[in-house]
């Protein structure tokens, strides 16, 4: 089955720095990757998603690479602001055959020092 | 919009009991998903309904059941708890079935399990 590994478990960056998490997968059928954040006590919610046909993505300051051929996606925050510190999880999407499932990293806890 | 709700929000069983947690899908959603986070780890996926079926299944036992109504709320029905059951179930519900987009996270149900 699908294994989705993600690099750092934690980040502590100075506000205003840069944040990169990487992720990746072992499922080529894997074709759609999201990335949610979690802030404590909350629920996860959807930050940034791309699917396979397409190599990078961006919205504000937050954007997403995905290199298939390698089978890894990363998660690119710039101008990282206080708000921004909480635990993020990629994940990839796997449609093979008829059994869908969505696998989980286990979480970057990314902390912006003011 | 009435969004993804659960219940209950807490709940305290003991080993080999069977417990049903719920979960109300957001309005013109279809699609139901479930998350078993233990603390400090990613959601694993558990199951997923499309349309009262199940289409998706991670790698839980058989005594992780559910069930998805025409209304497109869903129950999630563990029997013979271990202690190990121990964790944060999440609901989320999306539009696609087979294509997923966006999932919408419930708050969850915290299971003790003793």
């Amino acid at each position: 089955g699908e294994n989705v590994e993600q690099h750092p478990s934690t980040l502590s960056v100075q506000e205003g720095d840069s944040a990169v998490i990487k992720c990746t997968y072992s499922d080529s059928a894997s074709n759609y990757f999201p990335w949610y954040k979690q802030e404590l006590g909350k629920r996860p919610q959807l930050i940034i998603d791309i699917r396979s046909n397409v190599g990078e993505k961006k919205d504000q300051r937050i954007a997403v690479t995905l290199n298939k051929t390698a089978k890894h996606f990363s998660l690119h925050i710039t101008e990282t602001q206080p708000e921004d510190s909480a635990v993020y999880f990629c994940a990839a999407w796997n449609s093979g055959g008829s059994n869908y499932k969505l696998t989980f990293g286990k979480g970057t806890l990314l902390t912006v020092n003011p | 919009e009435t969004g993804v709700t659960q219940s209950p929000t807490h709940l305290i069983k003991t080993r080999g009991q069977q417990v049903t947690l719920r979960c109300s899908s957001q309005s013109g959603h279809n699609t139901v998903s479930w998350y078993q986070q233990a603390l400090g780890q990613g959601p694993q996926f558990i199951f997923q309904y499309y349309r009262e079926e199940e289409n998706g299944r991670g790698n839980f036992p058989p005594r992780f059941s559910g069930l998805q109504f025409p209304n497109y709320s869903s129950e999630l029905n563990v029997n013979a708890l271990e202690l190990d059951d121990s964790a944060l179930y999440l609901c989320a519900s999306s539009f696609g079935g087979e294509y997923t987009g966006e999932l919408f996270f419930g708050e969850g149900s915290r299971l003790t399990v003793l």
